[in-house]
């Protein structure tokens, strides 16, 4: 079965740090690019950044550009996020999500987990 | 950078009706990089279509999607109890990529 399982999320203090890691299994994780995606409580879907399959190239989202660092392991079939400099607005479920395949037309998430919950407050 | 706007906020309609969903661009977008997905309380997003008119692997065919240029419709035939849930459109451009603001299709 192809999953997806995020985890690392919890309470954190404005100004502190936290990794999420996403735990990838029952495909070849090695052949996709991989995003962060993040949904604020009540709201809607904000993509945080992307990574091709071999980590040739990075995005990131305007909001987090230069304080989030999105890696992978492909040895270990694992996707991170390290996040610094939080702030309240980074609050948010954060769902890493598998990009369409790398010789596709398109571009599309068709895999998701089922999310970790970061919580920024004081 | 390419804002998507969806319309309209809700809509509210009952099993058995027919849903038309509009996502509009700011500028011309490509047809390949417009995706929609719908997501159920709780759960994570599922993607219904891709390249605006491809329905996903396991899509049941009441759902489809069409559109062009800036407007692009996602369209429901006929309402099953489990189709409520909140739609978004998500284009992929060169800063990435960006979703709608969702519409709410709710039960009346």
């Amino acid at each position: 079965e192809v999953q997806l399982v995020e985890s690392g999320g919890g309470l954190v203090k404005p100004g502190g740090s936290l990794r999420l890691s996403c735990a990838a299994s029952g495909f070849t994780f090695s052949s996709y690019s991989m995003n962060w995606v993040r949904q604020a409580p009540g709201k809607g879907l904000d993509w945080v950044s992307s990574i091709t399959s071999s980590s040739s190239y990075i995005y990131y989202g305007d909001s987090v550009k230069g304080r989030f660092t999105i890696s992978r392991d492909n040895a270990k079939n694992s996707l991170y996020l390290q996040m610094n400099s939080l702030r309240a607005e980074d609050t948010a479920v954060y769902y890493c999500a598998r990009e369409s395949p790398l010789l596709s037309s398109y571009s599309y998430m068709d895999v998701w987990g089922k999310g970790t919950t970061v919580t920024v407050s004081s | 950078e390419i804002v998507l706007t969806q319309s309209p906020g809700t809509l509210s309609l009952s099993p058995g009706d027919r849903a038309t969903l509009s996502c509009r661009a700011s500028q011309s977008v490509s047809s390949s990089y417009l995706a929609w997905y719908h997501q159920k309380p709780g759960q994570a997003p599922r993607l219904l279509i891709y390249g605006a008119s491809s329905r996903a692997t396991g899509i049941p065919d009441r759902f489809s999607g069409s559109g062009s240029g800036t407007d692009f419709t996602l369209t429901i035939s006929r309402l099953e109890p489990e189709d409520f849930a909140v739609y978004y459109c998500q284009h992929y451009g060169s800063s990435g990529y960006t979703f709608g603001q969702g519409t709410k299709l709710e039960i009346k």
